[in-house]
């Protein structure tokens, strides 16, 4: 089984770029969320989704978009890239239920911005 | 800040050795309170949770203790096999049903042969 995919593995950008980091999951599951994860730091919360057509925003959203058209994709837009986005991010997925506690995470993208 | 936060970052145990990582909180009004592992080069991959109405949940091998007075998570891991060494991090999850898990900064899980 896939779970949760996450394209590209790693990626350097140029300050000021922008680009969309993939996520997909084949689970069927109505939650999606965006982490991000600095060094020596927990996992700190960017949008989140509960179904396809609604996203809001978590913790860090400054500078990041995202989109949900389908259950099964929830991509990450930089919009204009800057080093303090240099981070590894996380997506995750989790079905619908009363205790929403068991996410599912993809392996990570490991971005640099320089 | 950060309402959930670990006290040592890096605990370093013998093989077979029980291990205990600890997290407090701060915030009451927390639903559940979960552990994640996650080793070198993963995300996270979930352990097990627990309620706030409960003190007490045991899994394989993993027992978590919550203490609403003082307001203390402790993770227990019995019989700490090398597979263990990782970073485990406590979450705390607010409300029901939309919210998303609030994660705190992690410990190291070192486990010496």
């Amino acid at each position: 089984n896939a779970g949760v995919t996450q394209t590209p593995k790693f990626q350097v950008l140029k300050t000021g770029q922008s680009m969309t980091l993939q996520c997909a999951q084949d689970m069927n599951h109505e939650y999606m969320s965006w982490y991000r994860q600095d060094p020596g730091m927990g996992l700190r919360l960017i949008h989140y989704s509960v179904g396809a057509g609604i996203t809001d925003q978590g913790e860090v959203p400054n500078g990041y978009n995202v989109s949900r058209s389908t259950t099964e994709d929830f991509p990450l837009r930089l919009l204009s890239a800057a080093p303090s986005q240099t981070s590894v991010y996380f997506c995750a997925s989790s079905p619908w239920d009363r205790r929403n506690t068991e996410a599912f995470f993809g392996q990570g993208t490991r971005l640099t911005v320089v | 800040g950060e309402s959930v936060g670990l006290h040592l970052p890096t605990l370093s145990v013998q093989e077979g050795d029980n291990s205990i990582i600890n997290c407090a909180y701060s915030n009451s009004a927390s639903d559940y309170f979960i552990w994640y592992k996650q080793e070198s080069g993963k995300g996270p991959q979930f352990i097990i949770d627990i309620r706030s109405n409960m003190d007490k949940r045991q899994g394989q091998r993993v027992t978590v203790l919550l203490n609403k007075t003082v307001k203390h998570l402790s993770l227990q891991i019995a019989a700490t096999q090398p597979g263990d060494s990782a970073v485990y991090f406590c979450a705390e999850k607010r409300g029901t049903g939309r919210r998303a898990l609030t994660f705190g900064s992690g410990t190291r899980l070192q486990v010496q042969p």
